[in-house]
């Protein structure tokens, strides 16, 4: 079956690391996306990729980086500069950018700071 | 700017009730929207989708919703609530320009009582 699957479930962060969370997916879908859940926040854009090797800045960028080598991986790592990364992230990827196409998301990974 | 607002931060109902659950939205131009379900723990899941056309939409799982452009408003509504209805409901604007991206609202959580 076709999906999205981020790994892993949950990630323990300590204090001044860099860590690293999967998004793969095999609905070969041209457009990524990178979201970040806080409890009463709703979703808010960190990063997003339209194609291949190209990608831009979400609304909450400052922190994170990304890369998008291959069409099926768009991996998100959060660095030391995140101050407050304690949250749920969503992975999420689309046809293309086009709206009428349906956004289909990840199960989510559980960032904790020890 | 483009908003989206969900008054109800928490609703409780009966189950075999009806339910509504509103939506409100900021956007100068003709709105594409959007209703996703998430279970706990999670990722997001779309109900329903409008981008034009008859304004009543119907979705998966008995749910419809229906864009009223005078009152900016995307309301879901289901007649008759399950008890697996439980979960947190987000609606979301799709903004046409430029980034084609989702702004999200901060979500309604839903109770069902047995």
């Amino acid at each position: 079956d076709g999906g999205i699957t981020q790994s892993p479930k949950y990630l323990f962060r300590k204090e001044g690391q860099n860590v690293t969370l999967s998004c793969e997916q095999n609905l070969n879908h041209d457009a990524m996306y990178w979201y970040r859940q806080d409890p009463g926040q709703g979703l808010r854009l960190i990063y997003y990729s339209q194609i291949v090797n190209d990608f831009q800045k979400g609304d909450i960028a400052e922190g994170y980086s990304v890369s998008r080598e291959k069409k099926e991986s768009f991996p998100l790592t959060v660095t030391s500069a995140q101050k407050n990364p304690t949250a749920f992230y969503l992975c999420a990827s689309r046809k293309d950018r086009i709206l009428q196409e349906t956004q289909y998301f990840g199960p989510g990974t559980r960032l904790l700071v020890l | 700017a483009q908003s989206v607002t969900q008054p109800d931060i928490h609703i409780t109902v009966s189950e075999g009730a009806s339910l509504e659950l509103r939506c409100n939205y900021s956007y100068g131009a003709t709105p594409y929207l959007f209703w996703y379900v998430q279970s706990p723990g999670q990722g997001l899941q779309l109900l329903l989708k409008y981008f034009s056309g008859d304004t009543l939409v119907q979705g998966i799982k008995g749910f419809e919703a229906e864009f009223k452009r005078s009152q900016s408003s995307f309301n879901l509504r289901k007649p008759s609530v399950h008890w697996s209805d439980a979960a947190e409901y987000f609606c979301a604007v799709g903004t046409t320009s430029g980034t084609y991206k989702y702004i999200f609202g901060t979500g309604t959580r839903l109770k069902v009582l047995a």
